[in-house]
This record gives structure tokens, C-alpha cells and sequence, in this order.
């Protein structure tokens, strides 16, 4: 099983809005990541988590906060988003952000769709 | 840091044709990733590379880890209408967190 599950699938928030953005998986992987995906753009890495830990923040603005309660969960808590910031919003997750070989495999979660009005 | 290129950036295929396509960098890479994503969805990962000169196939796909390290090549043989997306080639920085996409290859099919 090499499933991430994602919700929701659409967003359509306000501004002054705060919402937050979900992640699962149960693979027993130990390493987790947000990425942001624009229009015909590849993902671009947000932050990394590894053992629950946050090991990378790609100096994203601080209205994007994540949160990992566990080895299974991934949320990315958003408060006075911009319009700029709708995108497709994707979680993956790999065995190990440093382990060789099968820990660079990551997998990818279906993504939300994010709207800033 | 560490940029991937992808060649061509789309290409138009008659259904049954095979399909190359290749990503490059200026840097050496140890493990090279090939995705395929779908309007809408997220990348699924195709084959993954480890070693130089690995060749890896996965049904009709492919793939091969370039001898300088700096390559990658994906083959699609007798190509069909889902294979229709974007491929994209990935792979870790030199610090193995760092996850680096190239800008994709967009390939449409036709009937």
C-alpha cells in the first residue's frame, strides 16, 4: 500500500480565513513534506519533516504553519493567505529523508486544490 | 543549487509511437526519480535509479541512470492515451532532504 490520503480535496477560503490542510499516511514512513505546485510548474518543496521533527522550511512565510502530531499526520495550518497563494497544495511522504536507496522514494497524496479569494 | 532541465518541454506522439525523453544536470545525481502526474492529481512515481548505468523497467516504461551521473532517460514503448501528463524527473540534493523537481515533459497522445 503506498497511499497518502489528502483533505480536502478543494478549498475556497477568504483572506481573513483559517483553515488547515491534512495529511495521512500509514505506510510506516518516517519522513513527511508540503509542497506547493502553480499551473504547469513542477512542486516546489515547502518543509520536511523527519521523525516528527521539522528539518527543512523552505523560508516560507509564516501565514503557512506546519504541524506533524505524529508519525501518521501532516497538517499545514493557513491564516491571511493571499490570493498568490492558491495552488496545488501536495503532501508525500518516504521512508526516511536520508536513508539510501528506498528512502529518497517519495509518495505523493492527490493534493487540495487551495483558492484565495 | 542543484537545477534539473528536461528535453523536449512537450512533444505530440501518435498513439502506438514510442517516446524518449531526458533530464539533465550540471551536478552529479545519486538516485534519479521519474513521476507522472495528471491534471489535477499527484505525481505517481514511476521507476526509481540508483546506480550509474542501472537500467530499470517497469511494464512499458524504461528508464535509464546516466554513466556521467548527470542523466537520466525515460522510454515509453508503443505509447497509448493514458499515457497523456506530465513526466517530471526528481531527484535529492547533495544533503538527501532537498528534493529537486525538473520543469517536466509534457506528452500528449493522439489517436
Amino acid at each position: 500500500d503506498t497511499e497518502v490520503t489528502q483533505t480536502p480535496k478543494h478549498l475556497v477560503m477568504g483572506m481573513t480565513n483559517k483553515k488547515s490542510l491534512k495529511c495521512e499516511q500509514h505506510m510506516g514512513h518516517r519522513a513527511m513534506y508540503w509542497y506547493k505546485q502553480k499551473a504547469k510548474k513542477p512542486p516546489e518543496l515547502m518543509f520536511v519533516y523527519s521523525y516528527e521533527k521539522l528539518s527543512i522550511n523552505e523560508s516560507v512565510p509564516s501565514r503557512f504553519s506546519p504541524e506533524c502530531p505524529n508519525s501518521s499526520l501532516l497538517n499545514l495550518h493557513l491564516h491571511a493567505l493571499q490570493p498568490e497563494d492558491s495552488a496545488l497544495y501536495l503532501c508525500a511522504s518516504s521512508l526516511a529523508p536520508t536513508s539510501p536507496n528506498m528512502g529518497y522514494e517519495q509518495y505523493f497524496g492527490p493534493g487540495t486544490r487551495l483558492t484565495v479569494t | 543549487g542543484q537545477q534539473l532541465n528536461q528535453s523536449p518541454q512537450s512533444m505530440f506522439i501518435q498513439e502506438g509511437e514510442d517516446v524518449s525523453m531526458n533530464c539533465t544536470s550540471s551536478s552529479i545525481f545519486n538516485t534519479w526519480l521519474w513521476y507522472k502526474q495528471d491534471p489535477g492529481e499527484g505525481p505517481v512515481l514511476l521507476i526509481a535509479l540508483y546506480k550509474a548505468g542501472e537500467l530499470t523497467s517497469n511494464g512499458r516504461l524504461t528508464a535509464q541512470f546516466g554513466i556521467t551521473r548527470k542523466d537520466s532517460f525515460l522510454n515509453i514503448s508503443a505509447s497509448i492515451p493514458s499515457d497523456v501528463g506530465i513526466y517530471f524527473c526528481a531527484g535529492p540534493n547533495n544533503y538527501g532532504q532537498n528534493f529537486v523537481f525538473g520543469p517536466g515533459t509534457r506528452l500528449s497522445v493522439l489517436p
